[in-house]
């Protein structure tokens, strides 16, 4: 079945630099890929998502690109602010397109 | 709009001792979907199901069982719990079968298997 692993695990950062997340994936026929933000004690809310006909995408701060090729993908966020302290997951859709297979996660720590 | 609902928030349970999550979703939703989160292990999928009527098992399903009651409920139960069970469980929704589209997750329930 799909896995997806993600990197790193921990990410600790200034404000206002910038934070990458990288994930990868095993099924091919994979072609949906979101992210989720989880704040501590909530639950996960999608943040970007891309899909596989496009490399990459963009909005306001955050950016996901897209290599098939590879298998991978990443979460750019910029300018980072106290306030994008999480936990970030990356996920792709399974070969039917009915579920999804999500990574490990990453904490991301702003420090101000 | 209340979105996605889950019962109970907490449980504590004995080892041995059986129950059900329930999980409830008002967006008219056909998928629907249970996780458990566990520290270092990110969000694994139990069961789903893609539309009213069916399931599948995802990634970890040993220990579980679900019923799709009716298009907006959609429970999980543990027969004979287990301190591996221990966790905090998510139900989630989405809107398109066969194309996820953004999933809606509920609270959570956190239960703990002593």
């Amino acid at each position: 079945g799909e896995n997806v692993e993600q990197h790193p695990s921990t990410l600790s950062v200034q404000e206002g630099d910038s934070a990458v997340i990288k994930c990868t994936y095993s099924d091919s026929a994979s072609n949906y890929f979101p992210w989720y933000k989880q704040e501590l004690g909530k639950r996960p809310q999608l943040i970007i998502d891309i899909r596989s006909n496009v490399g990459e995408k963009k909005d306001q701060r955050i950016a996901v690109t897209l290599n098939k090729t590879a298998k991978h993908f990443s979460l750019h966020i910029t300018e980072t602010q106290p306030e994008d302290s999480a936990v970030y997951f990356c996920a792709a859709d399974n070969q039917a397109g009915t579920a999804l297979i999500f990574g490990k996660g990453t904490t991301l720590s702003v420090s101000s | 709009n209340a979105g996605v609902t889950q019962t109970p928030k907490f449980q504590v349970l004995k080892t041995g001792q059986s129950m059900t999550l329930q999980c409830a979703q008002d967006m008219n939703h056909n998928s629907m979907y249970w996780y458990r989160q566990d520290p270092g292990m990110g969000l694994r999928l139990i069961y789903y199901s893609a539309s009213e009527g069916t399931t599948d098992k995802g990634e970890v399903p040993n220990g579980y069982n679900v019923s799709r009651l009716n298009k907006r409920e959609f429970s999980l139960r543990l027969e004979s719990a287990a301190p591996s069970q221990t966790s905090v469980y998510f139900c989630a929704s989405s809107e398109v079968v066969g194309d996820p589209y953004e999933q809606y997750f509920g609270p959570g329930t956190r239960l703990t298997v002593t």
